[in-house]
């Protein structure tokens, strides 16, 4: 596609609650970036893929964190059993593997956990 | 963590002027890249420096990198009130697993009609 699409948009989940949110990238891209985004910081690494392969996972939080790209290319997020504490702005951004190219993001799923 | 401190965190100026704002960073970088968030969206690519430049042009854009004092910064001549946007400085690492950019903690502009 022409640009990085992410859904939902919105989600609001109840705590305890598992979620998953999608990141389909531009098509061909190599590198698939996770980041979370709380108000009014910079975006917070989460993890990385090349194609398939999961090769960096050391954002993750904790182990209720899980992300997969079992194609190499739509990735989804997967929180299990959310807290307060996870809500935030879920940024995806997918870029080729060239040197000298920066990434483009989606718009980010904003998870609020009540 | 955050790699970069941006500085100043806020800044507010008149349609017309020049803003400039500073990103300071504590590892060795491959390329250092700007990007702009407007509210409630994801981030734009602005422009990227490598490490052994030490100016880059592009449009009304000016970023300078000295990697010696690990600092960068971007200035943005002749603002327009659609500048008005958050700008985050990211540090890139090439290489093996650590294909990934840190991110500093944002310089929110604001540019007065």
């Amino acid at each position: 596609g022409a640009g990085v699409s992410q859904s939902p948009r919105y989600k609001v989940a109840k705590r305890g609650q598992d979620v998953a949110l999608r990141c389909d990238p531009i098509s061909g891209h190599v590198s698939l970036f996770w980041y979370q985004q709380a108000l009014g910081q910079g975006p917070e690494f989460l993890t990385y893929f090349q194609n398939e392969a999961q090769l960096d996972k050391s954002g993750l939080p904790s182990d209720r964190f899980f992300a997969e790209r079992p194609e190499g290319s739509v990735s989804t997020l997967k929180i299990q059993r959310t807290q307060q504490e996870d809500s935030a702005v879920y940024l995806c951004a997918s870029s080729p593997m060239r040197e000298g190219y920066g990434y483009t993001f989606g718009s980010g799923t904003r998870l609020t956990v009540v | 963590s955050q790699q970069g401190e941006e500085d100043p965190q806020a800044l507010s100026i008149q349609e017309g002027e020049n803003a400039t704002m500073n990103c300071s960073y504590k590892t060795s970088i491959n390329n250092l890249q700007w990007y702009r968030q407007n509210s409630g969206r994801g981030l734009v690519h602005l422009i990227l420096i490598r490490s052994n430049e030490r100016e880059k042009h592009s449009g009304r854009l000016r970023v300078t990198l000295d990697t010696s004092k690990k600092s960068s910064s971007l200035l943005i001549t002749a603002s327009r009130a659609a500048d008005t946007a958050s700008y985050f400085c990211a540090t890139g690492l090439y290489g093996g697993a650590t294909n990934k950019l840190i991110f500093g903690t944002g310089t929110l502009l604001a540019v007065q009609p």
